[in-house]
């Protein structure tokens, strides 16, 4: 899986955007682009994902620029609560690679009132 | 909503003793997965199971076993608890057959310190 580069760290403040970057310099075609997240003393929760366009859910949007080297994950009005460690991670289409899911450091972002 | 369920959040063992760390979740789920967390280290995958009595190998298989004799359980033995293997250990899940797109579901953990 193609190596992903995040800040270690951000703060944010409460109710305006959160924008986290990532780079993923080295991703090929047939990797997707994910985020999870994990509040302390919880296992990671699935954010979003993308492979080409951006997406958008009831979390978070995911921007994924044109050469798909980079994405950013945008919490359009970051709470208390969205104070975690975020993951970025590209993830193979192919079945049996895909699995190996690598999370390396992520971003700790805290959210201040 | 998807419920990953590990059956510790903390357990204290001595070296050498048998552990089992188990996992159960209620989606019918065919994939199941084991990680350990470490500082530093990231997730790191220990093994899988892509459906009943089916394993593979994952990133750092030494010195556990699994099992997977129901398709709700998945579970993690450690033969014989070492040091090195005090950690957070992580459960997931995900169906299969929706696409290799779908995303994993985890567990809250299961805190292993061994003495």
């Amino acid at each position: 899986d193609a190596k992903t580069t995040q800040p270690t760290s951000m703060d944010c403040a409460e109710g305006r955007a959160a924008n986290l970057p990532c780079n993923h310099s080295t991703i090929s075609g047939n990797e997707y682009v994910y985020w999870y997240r994990q509040i302390h003393s919880q296992g990671p929760q699935y954010i979003i994902h993308g492979l080409k366009n951006n997406e958008t859910n009831e979390m978070a949007s995911l921007i994924i620029t044109e050469d798909r080297k980079s994405s950013t994950l945008i919490l359009p009005h970051a709470t208390l609560r969205d104070t975690a460690v975020y993951y970025c991670i590209v993830r193979s289409k192919i079945k049996a690679a895909g699995n190996k899911l690598t999370f390396g450091g992520g971003t700790r972002v805290l959210v201040k009132p | 909503d998807v419920k990953v369920t590990q059956s510790s959040r903390y357990l204290v063992k001595r070296t050498g003793e048998k552990v089992f760390l188990e996992c159960v979740q209620d989606m019918d789920h065919e994939n199941m997965f084991w990680y350990r967390q470490d500082p530093g280290l990231g997730l790191r995958l220990i093994y899988f199971s892509y459906d009943v009595k089916m394993k593979e190998k994952g990133d750092i298989p030494e010195g556990y076993s699994v099992s997977r004799e129901k398709k709700e359980r998945f579970s993690l033995i450690l033969e014989s608890a070492s040091t090195n293997q005090t950690s957070m250990y992580l459960c997931a899940s995900r169906p299969a057959g929706s696409g290799d797109n779908s995303p994993l579901h985890f567990g809250n953990g299961t805190r292993l310190t061994v003495t």
